[in-house]
């Protein structure tokens, strides 16, 4: 069971806009704004998409975002693309001994 | 350009013992903190191990701590995580992954991986 909770899978079609949730505590999301997202297509490393929130690394298109509210972040796809299909996982650093902690990971599929 | 380039990865038996090492370009490894991070065959990712930019602090998930050892050398820009009392659930591929600042919170830039196999 994974520390960060997100829905298996979320889906859309081309041009369309996704948010894929991620449930978190007062020990990690909720207390600290260091949620960061990852996105991977099958058989590829992670790559950074958002970090601190809401903020983009260098080269990724602003049509992604994110979010926090509470214990919840969320990452917003909008204007889907094909190429945005693959595994999204977000994080978070936590105040246990763990220092971060993943979600279990969401499927986007591109219909 | 920042390139992170692991090795070492194989088949062990349960209770052996591995080291992996990730080598570092592009950037120097005491100015940004680093963590490994791994991911079971058909699974997440997984967090393992970090140490601070400094190299001062170390940090380790519980499922990992005792046995495994993140350590780096400075002259070589290389990270390493010593792997031992190895288990069947250990097995995943390991990525290294560099942390944009001190602390290893997030990471900007992650290795291809390489698969550790911990079976009989």
């Amino acid at each position: 069971q994974s520390a960060l909770t997100q829905p298996p899978s979320v889906s859309g079609s081309p041009g369309q806009s996704v948010t894929i949730s991620c449930i978190g505590t007062s020990s990690d999301i909720g207390v600290y704004n260091r949620v960061s997202w990852y996105q991977q297509p099958p058989g590829t490393a992670p790559k950074l998409m958002i970090y601190e929130v809401s903020n983009r690394p260098s080269g990724v298109p602003d049509r992604f975002s994110g979010s926090k509210s509470g214990n919840t972040a969320s990452l917003t796809i909008s204007g889907l693309q094909a190429e945005d299909e693959a595994d999204y996982y977000c994080s978070s650093y936590t105040s246990g001994d763990t220092l971060v902690v993943f979600g279990g990971g969401t499927k986007l599929t591109v219909l | 350009e920042v390139q992170l380039v692991e090795s070492g990865g194989g088949l062990v038996q349960p209770g052996g013992s591995l080291r992996l090492s990730c080598e570092a370009s592009g950037f120097t490894l005491s100015s940004y903190a680093m963590s490994w991070v791994r991911q079971a065959p058909g699974k997440g990712l997984e967090w393992v191990s970090g140490i601070s930019g400094s190299g001062g602090f170390t940090y380790y998930a519980d499922s990992v701590k005792g046995r495994f050892i993140i350590s780096r050398d400075i002259s070589r820009n290389t990270l390493y995580l010593q792997m031992n009392s190895l288990r069947s659930e250990d097995t995943a591929v390991y990525y290294c992954a560099k942390a944009p600042s001190v602390v290893p919170a997030e990471h900007d830039y992650w290795g291809q991986g390489t698969q550790v196999t911990a079976s009989s």
